[in-house]
């Protein structure tokens, strides 16, 4: 039972290359999202896909974009890193919508040299 | 907008001492509530939600009660373990937008035997 998996776990980009970060659940959920994690200041919503077919910003969206490939996928690109971009992020998913429980994924580090 | 205040930590407590961990919030109309803990290295999970006013939220003996008057959330627990040990974050779901959760900055626990 895998829940929500995250690749890669841990990675290392330079200035300006790009990178895009999986997401897969096998809950059958219809809502996924993607958080970054920094110290201090909580999990902020980076973008939501509320069912198959859509996406919707969340509070801190610039710099990224993000495709729901399918019910069970949700990427996360990062066109041209910036060291801004450092930061742990976590992709979850939830039956529907935020009322419902959400399921968290492992978490992938990323540092932006 | 919506926000989410916590007690800033580090907490540290011996076995088996009672934790208050405080959450007040601001938010238009009933919000859900939440306590999510994160455990080293993992994902954030579910701990407990209330729904509504006057609502109990229960688990793994840990408590908190839905106080409208006060807009408070408080997290609780009569006698912690070295495994109680994480970080915990207070989040609401806001009526207004229903596939956004907001999070606390996150208080870290250590219980030392």
């Amino acid at each position: 039972n895998a829940g929500v998996t995250q690749t890669p776990k841990f990675q290392v980009l330079k200035t300006g290359q790009s990178m895009t970060l999986q997401c897969a659940q096998d809950m059958n959920h219809n809502s996924m999202y993607w958080y970054r994690q920094d110290p201090g200041m909580g999990l902020r919503l980076i973008y939501y896909s509320a069912s198959e077919g859509t996406t919707d910003k969340g509070e801190v969206p610039n710099g990224y974009n993000v495709s729901r490939l399918n019910k069970r996928e949700f990427s996360l690109r990062l066109e041209s890193a910036a060291p801004s971009q450092t930061s742990v992020y976590f992709c979850a998913s939830s039956r529907q919508g935020a009322s419902y429980e959400q399921y968290f994924g492992p978490g992938t580090r990323l540092t932006v040299t | 907008g919506n926000s989410v205040t916590q007690m800033e930590g580090p907490v540290t407590l011996s076995e088996e001492a009672f934790l208050t961990i405080n959450c007040t919030y601001t938010a238009t109309g009933y919000p859900s509530l939440f306590w999510y803990v994160q455990y080293p290295g993992e994902g954030l999970q579910l701990l407990l939600k209330a729904t509504k006013a006057d609502d109990k939220g229960s688990n793994k003996g840990f408590e908190a009660t839905y106080r409208k008057e006060t807009t408070s959330f408080h997290l609780e627990k009569g006698s912690v373990q070295v495994s109680d040990s994480a970080v915990y974050f207070c989040a609401l779901s806001g009526e207004d937008s229903s596939y956004k959760l907001i999070f606390g900055s996150g208080t870290r626990l250590l219980v030392r035997p």
